[in-house]
């Protein structure tokens, strides 16, 4: 079965670091693009940035450049999303997602998320 | 960037009615639109890709359509399990946005 298994729930203070982290099985991890999207509190789905697993190449929106850091280990068939210093306003449900070239680039896979708090 | 536009926000249908949901984009991006379903506490699932091409496992009540700018998601007969928010996303170019979603509610 093709899957993308994410870690856990985190509760984090403004100001620390966090790495989340997606996992795939079932197929050759390598050879797919690898997505993360946020979902805020009640809000929409926004597209944050993707990784290449092959190769590392990565791809940011904008509004998330400079802000975390996408990256992947390929010998764990493993992507990641991490902050380096967390803010209130990153509380949210991050997905990781496959990207199909064979679907014109949609995300036909998620994970099943992971949910960040930040609070003092 | 280009900017989806989804409509309407929201809508209260009935089982067995006919809806349609529309997204709108800010530039012409030939086939490149999906369209997803997401119920509370879970992951979005694809159900169209290429603007009409079917997931595999989606009903066949499900339909898009569209080119250009302007695309359509139909339900043909809806679902008791079709109850849920439905999201847009243009895989055009990155980076790859989403609409802003239609909530589709029970009347």
């Amino acid at each position: 079965e093709v899957q993308l298994v994410q870690s856990g729930a985190e509760v984090k203070k403004p100001g620390e670091s966090l790495k989340i982290s997606c996992k795939g099985s079932g197929y050759i991890f390598n050879s797919y693009w690898i997505g993360w999207v946020r979902q805020m509190p009640g809000k929409g789905l926004e597209w944050m940035g993707i990784i290449y697993p092959g190769d590392s190449d990565t791809t940011y929106s904008p509004s998330f450049q400079g802000q975390v850091t996408i990256s992947a280990d390929k010998s764990i068939s493993t992507a990641y999303l991490q902050w380096s210093s967390l803010k209130a306003s990153d509380t949210a449900m991050y997905y990781c997602a496959r990207q199909d070239w064979n679907a014109l680039a949609a995300f036909d896979i998620w994970g099943q998320g992971t949910m960040v708090t930040v609070s003092s | 960037d280009i900017q989806m536009t989804q409509s309407p926000s929201s809508l209260s249908a009935s089982v067995g009615d006919r809806i349609t949901i529309t997204c709108r984009a800010s530039q012409s991006m030939s086939g490149y639109l999906n369209w997803y379903q997401q119920k509370p506490g879970k992951a979005p699932r694809l159900l169209i890709y290429s603007a009409s091409s079917l997931q595999s496992g989606v009903p066949s009540r499900f339909s898009g359509s569209g080119s250009g700018t302007d695309f359509t998601l139909t339900i043909s007969s809806l679902q008791p399990e079709d109850f849920a928010t439905y999201f847009c996303q243009q895989s055009y170019s990155t980076p790859r946005t989403f609409g802003g979603g239609t909530k589709v509610e029970i009347k």
